[in-house]
């Protein structure tokens, strides 16, 4: 069974404060990661898809890399517009045929 | 292009009362996945449609139901409505089955009284 698993559960930063959020996984088979962001009472909007390890991708002041067992979402001199929910998720297949959603990491940046 | 839009924005309903919620996936798109959303459980799966047919499904509870239409559109039906069933339920749209990115839409707040 595929797990996601993401940290830290919320994260406070002072604008310009950079940092990074965390999803670890347990897949049978490396079969990619997306990362959405997510803001109250909305849906989750696609930022990124990684297919392999060492691959990197970036918009704006995000950047998300890809390892063997983990994805990083770097946030450089994040703004206040940057707090949201982010998500990320590994797609179906070793045996399972849904996407596995991690519980997200809650962002708060501070003017 | 247009995104994924549903249908309605906000439900109030009672115990007891059915639902029915439509989404309408990005054109082109022939993959229609549905989620719900609570504080206390994450996002979870409900079921998938690919050329009208249901290809998943999650571990949810007959009540809940949905369909696909010729034209991609998706409607999903929850019947005797329990206060547990309010959450913001979501669709997402992909081109296919499997590993293609997901869109999500803007997401039905449900609320159960």
């Amino acid at each position: 069974e595929d797990q996601v698993t993401q940290s830290p559960e919320a994260l406070r930063l002072q604008e310009g404060e950079s940092s990074s959020l965390n999803c670890s996984y347990t897949v049978s088979g490396l079969r990619g990661l997306f990362w959405y962001r997510q803001d109250p009472g909305k849906g989750p909007e696609f930022l990124f898809t990684l297919y392999s390890a060492g691959e990197e991708k970036e918009k704006e002041r995000l950047k998300a890399t890809l390892t063997k067992k983990e994805s990083f979402l770097h946030i450089t001199a994040p703004k206040p517009e940057d707090s949201a929910t982010y998500l990320c998720a590994v797609p179906p297949g070793g045996g399972s045929y849904i996407p596995t959603f991690g519980r997200g990491t809650s962002l708060i940046v501070h003017p | 292009k247009a995104g994924v839009t549903q249908t309605p924005r906000y439900l109030i309903k009672t115990r007891g009362q059915q639902v029915t919620l439509s989404c309408s996936p990005i054109s082109g798109h022939r993959s229609v996945s549905w989620y719900q959303q609570t504080p206390g459980q994450g996002l979870q799966f409900l079921f998938e449609y690919f050329s009208e047919t249901q290809r998943n499904k999650g571990n949810f509870p007959g009540r809940f139901s949905g369909r696909q239409f010729s034209n991609s559109r998706s409607e999903m039906n929850v019947s005797t409505l329990e206060l547990g069933d309010s959450a913001l339920y979501l669709c997402a749209s992909s081109l296919g089955l499997g590993e293609d990115t997901q869109y999500f839409g803007p997401g039905t707040r449900l609320t159960v009284l």
